[in-house]
């Protein structure tokens, strides 16, 4: 049971090119989110998403872009990427439903570097 | 001020000690409380939720106090490996789904 997984784990970009992240999940846990931690900053969130083509903006969603088709994917894509956005990502998945709020299980990160 | 606010040390503690991590929360509607470990460069991992009535996992003790708004975190017996960043999350602030982190608190434990 592979839960859920981040690729790629390690990316090398220049500034303007796009990038996709991808996550994968395979609990078929409702909600997803992105998340960047910076030092000093903690976890920002990005984007999540409540169920497949749901989503909605986190913290810090500008130069990023989301998109849900599938439950179990959650691909974060960084449309034209600037030096800011060098960053660990972690996408997490919670399984939370009315009422309850459950514990959010996180990918291993994908450490992204902007030239 | 934030929405959840802990100290963020570092704690520099020996082997063997007692240490104790606070966390304060702003919105008195939230619902859910969880402590989770953050070891260097990795993601982070539930280490325990956090109940009304307190709860204890080995040498571990989370506790919450709804009137005063804060949750702690109690480690006996300290360990080398206990060393990490311990972030306090609550959820369920206003009804949302949206778990707020603090920004961690840093617990380095030496020989």
């Amino acid at each position: 049971d592979a839960g859920i997984t981040q690729s790629p784990r390690y990316k090398i970009t220049e500034t303007g090119r796009q990038v996709t992240l991808m996550c994968h999940q395979t609990w078929s846990h409702s909600y997803m989110f992105w998340y960047r931690q910076d030092l000093g900053h903690g976890l920002r969130l990005i984007y999540y998403s409540a169920a497949a083509d749901i989503t909605d903006k986190g913290e810090v969603p500008d130069g990023y872009v989301v998109s849900r088709s599938k439950t179990e994917n959650f691909p974060l894509t960084l449309e034209s990427a600037t030096r800011s956005q060098t960053s660990v990502y972690f996408c997490a998945t919670t399984s939370s439903r009315t009422g309850i709020y459950n514990e959010q299980f996180f990918g291993p990160g994908t450490r992204l570097t902007v030239l | 001020r934030k929405e959840v606010e802990q100290d963020p040390g570092p704690f520099n503690v020996p082997e063997g000690a007692t240490v104790a991590f606070n966390c304060t929360y702003s919105n008195s509607a939230s619902q859910s409380f969880f402590w989770y470990r953050q070891d260097c460069r990795k993601e982070p991992k539930l280490l325990m939720s956090v109940y009304s009535s307190g709860n204890e996992d080995g040498r571990f003790t989370a506790q919450l106090n709804r009137a005063s708004q804060y949750i702690s975190l109690l480690i006996r017996d300290s360990k080398l490996s206990d060393s990490a960043t311990y972030l306090c999350v609550v959820n369920g602030m206003g009804g949302s789904y949206i778990p707020t982190f603090g920004r961690g608190t840093s617990l380095i434990v030496h020989p």
